[in-house]
């Protein structure tokens, strides 16, 4: 089946400092690519549409220049958290589309395990 | 615009009874369903999910649901319960721009030995 990989699972870094997500699509290409922020027992808010070769689109409330999304390539897609705080500390979801589902559109996404960040 | 409300934040069965978790959406356009399940620090995977055609849908792990048009509904059930089965459930529509997924606030689910 479809492997979506993100990395690291689990990072802490200090306040002010930038991290850096990494979403791979291992076995499927994907032209997009879609970032989610999970707060505890919560669900999750859409936070950005990554797409392959152009800008992302970021959801209404989130700041472009604070999560700076980069989608290089058919099967990467970055997110960076610059300037961290403790407020961004969170639980960041990658999901990607496989392009060659005739019915993508429609299709559901295929999830990475997630990334807990922590911000001290 | 589409929503999700999934009714009740919580619920707990006893092992091997009847799990309901209940799912409303609103849409403009016909919806495209989907169900969720989320382990601790993990990511979501599919459970199953409604496009057209058949509105009882067969999902993994024993999991079914009904789309009822008439009552915007899209619950999940399964008929016996397993202490594996605990977990969130979010229920999920296809949003109209871009292919995105819309969330409900997610369910969790305990199950009693």
């Amino acid at each position: 089946g479809a492997v979506v990989s993100q990395h690291p699972s689990r990072v802490i870094c200090k306040s002010g400092t930038s991290v850096k997500i990494e979403c791979r699509s291992l076995d499927f290409q994907a032209t997009t690519m879609f970032w989610y922020r999970q707060f505890p027992k919560q669900s999750l808010m859409l936070m950005a549409t990554s797409n392959e070769g152009s800008k992302a689109t970021y959801e209404q409330g989130v700041e472009k220049d604070k999560f700076l999304i980069n989608h290089a390539s058919l099967t990467l897609s970055t997110l960076t958290v610059t300037s961290a705080h403790p407020e961004d500390s969170s639980f960041y979801i990658c999901s990607a589309r496989d392009r060659s589902d005739l019915s993508s559109y429609n299709s559901p996404l295929h999830f990475g395990n997630g990334t807990r960040l922590t911000v001290t | 615009a589409q929503s999700v409300t999934q009714l009740g934040s919580h619920v707990s069965v006893s092992e091997g009874a009847l799990v309901l978790l209940r799912c409303n959406y609103s849409s403009s356009v016909p919806p495209y369903l989907f169900w969720y399940v989320q382990y601790p620090n993990q990511g979501l995977q599919l459970l199953l999910k409604y496009t057209t055609g058949a509105t009882l849908v067969k999902g993994i792990n024993g999991f079914e649901a009904e789309f009822k048009k008439s009552e915007t509904s899209f619950h999940l059930t399964k008929p016996s319960a397993h202490m594996s089965d605990a977990a969130e459930y979010f229920c999920a529509v296809k949003g109209d721009q871009g292919g995105k997924l819309i969330f409900g606030q997610g369910t969790e689910l305990s199950v009693k030995p």
